[in-house]
């Protein structure tokens, strides 16, 4: 089946910090992935996504890239700002479906 | 465009009362749907539907029902509420054709069942 896999949380790191947030996956044919942002109090927000292998999505200096080789969809940013505290989804569809399939979230808390 | 709404922002129940959790949207999408979430779990798909007409179950349908009578309203119906019904609910609306492109998600419902 479907599935993804999220490093477990929470990251914690001072303002201007690089961030990596791992994320794998197990599909059965060529899924779309996704990283969805959520806010305190709010819903999921898209915050970029990849259609195909090697895509790289990017958003907000926020960037991830499509690895088929290794199943994975990294998400990355070289510069963290307190304003980008918030709860990380990634997420997986597959072709031709319209059914999101989540982790678990990765919680970031960056501190001035 | 207000996007995808829903109603109540907070709700308690007793066990064995049934309630409706409301979601509409008015970007005229065609698929609809609904998760819950636990903490540790992520989004876990409930319902969903591809249009008017038409529902399918998710990967916990169990104690929810739905109905899609318009393209703007996709409510959901607890029939009677369980502790373990305790959960942030979220709606989402889906753009491109049968939902393929981006998803968009409304503000949540929390709920919490005494």
């Amino acid at each position: 089946g479907n599935s993804v896999t999220q490093m477990e949380g929470p990251v914690t790191l001072s303002e201007e910090a690089f961030l990596t947030i791992n994320c794998t996956y197990t599909a059965t044919g060529y899924p779309s992935l996704f990283w969805y942002v959520q806010y305190p109090g709010e819903g999921l927000q898209l915050l970029l996504k990849a259609t195909k292998a090697d895509d790289k999505g990017s958003n907000k200096g926020f960037e991830a890239t499509y690895r088929k080789e290794t199943t994975s969809f990294h998400l990355e940013k070289g510069s963290v700002q307190v304003s980008d505290s918030a709860v990380y989804f990634c997420a997986l569809r597959n072709t031709g479906f319209q059914k999101l399939v989540f982790g678990t979230g990765t919680r970031l808390l960056v501190s001035p | 465009n207000a996007g995808v709404t829903q109603t109540p922002k907070f709700q308690v129940l007793k066990t064995g009362q049934s309630m409706t959790l409301q979601c509409a949207q008015d970007m005229n999408h065609e698929y609809m749907s609904w998760y819950r979430q636990d903490p540790g779990m992520g989004l876990r798909l409930i319902h969903y539907s591809v249009g008017a007409g038409i529902t399918d179950q998710g990967e916990v349908p169990n104690g929810y029902n739905v109905s899609r009578s318009t393209t703007e309203d996709f409510p959901l119906r607890l029939l009677s509420a369980a502790p373990s019904q305790t959960s942030v609910y979220f709606c989402a609306s889906g753009s491109g054709q049968g939902g393929l492109d981006e998803q968009f998600f409304g503000p949540g419902t929390r709920l919490t069942v005494l």
